[in-house]
């Protein structure tokens, strides 16, 4: 069965640092992994997708993620944060598609603190 | 529409009575997706519609939850004999095509059982 660990529940930074949010996934094949942002009171907008190739990533809002299938790893980084990047930040990974399932698996959510 | 449309965006109902929350999903995505978000948790998964397939309802917690899709579009989730613990926002996502390539939300009906 697939899954999602997100360890941070929660990371304080102060704005303009750099920022790494962790995401390890278990999954049987190669999976298509997604990085979500929620803001309060809002739906989920995704960040950023990889499905395959080039294992760097880039997405909105000057957001990037890395694939590393050797620690089954798809972590978010963001350069210098904004203290609009304040938000719950959701990985995910879905199937490949064929005969598995189609239903993708969350993480618990990083709930991402800005500091003035 | 323009994006993934639900409603009511806020509920409040009593303990024991029956809800029902509506999703519209974008126009011709033929996957659709409920989820269930309670505080401080992540998305659990509920039913998924895909296109005139039987949907896959292996995430739904109990028989008081149900859900149909009518026509490949409009889809609602009923919540029989509402109980505190379902308690929660409930989400709905759309997907252009079969697979969870890339899914879009609607903002959620936060329910709440008093």
């Amino acid at each position: 069965a697939q899954s999602v660990t997100q360890p941070d529940i929660h990371i304080t930074v102060s704005e303009g640092a750099s920022l790494e949010l962790r995401c390890n996934y278990s999954y049987g094949a190669t999976p298509y992994l997604f990085w979500y942002v929620q803001s309060p009171g809002q739906g989920l907008q995704l960040l950023l997708k990889y499905f395959s190739g080039d294992t760097l990533v880039q997405g909105i809002k000057g957001f990037e993620a890395e694939f590393k299938r050797s620690q089954s790893s798809f972590n978010l980084r963001k350069p210098s944060v904004h203290w609009s990047d304040a938000a719950e930040y959701f990985c995910a990974v879905g199937p490949l598609g064929g005969g598995g399932s189609y239903i993708p698996t969350f993480g618990r959510g990083t709930s991402l603190i800005v500091h003035p | 529409g323009a994006g993934v449309s639900q409603s009511p965006s806020n509920k409040v109902t009593e303990k024991g009575k029956d809800v029902e929350l509506r999703c519209d999903p974008i126009s011709g995505h033929t996957a659709l997706y409920w989820y269930r978000q309670s505080l401080g948790q992540g998305l659990e998964f509920l039913i998924y519609f895909q296109g005139n397939s039987a949907p896959d309802k292996s995430g739904l917690p109990s028989d008081r939850f149900s859900a149909e899709r009518t026509g490949g579009s409009v889809s609602t989730l009923t919540i029989q004999r509402t109980q505190q613990e379902d308690s929660a926002v409930y989400l709905c996502a759309s997907s252009a095509r079969q697979g969870f390539t890339e899914a879009f939300f609607g903002q959620g009906t936060r329910l709440t059982v008093v």
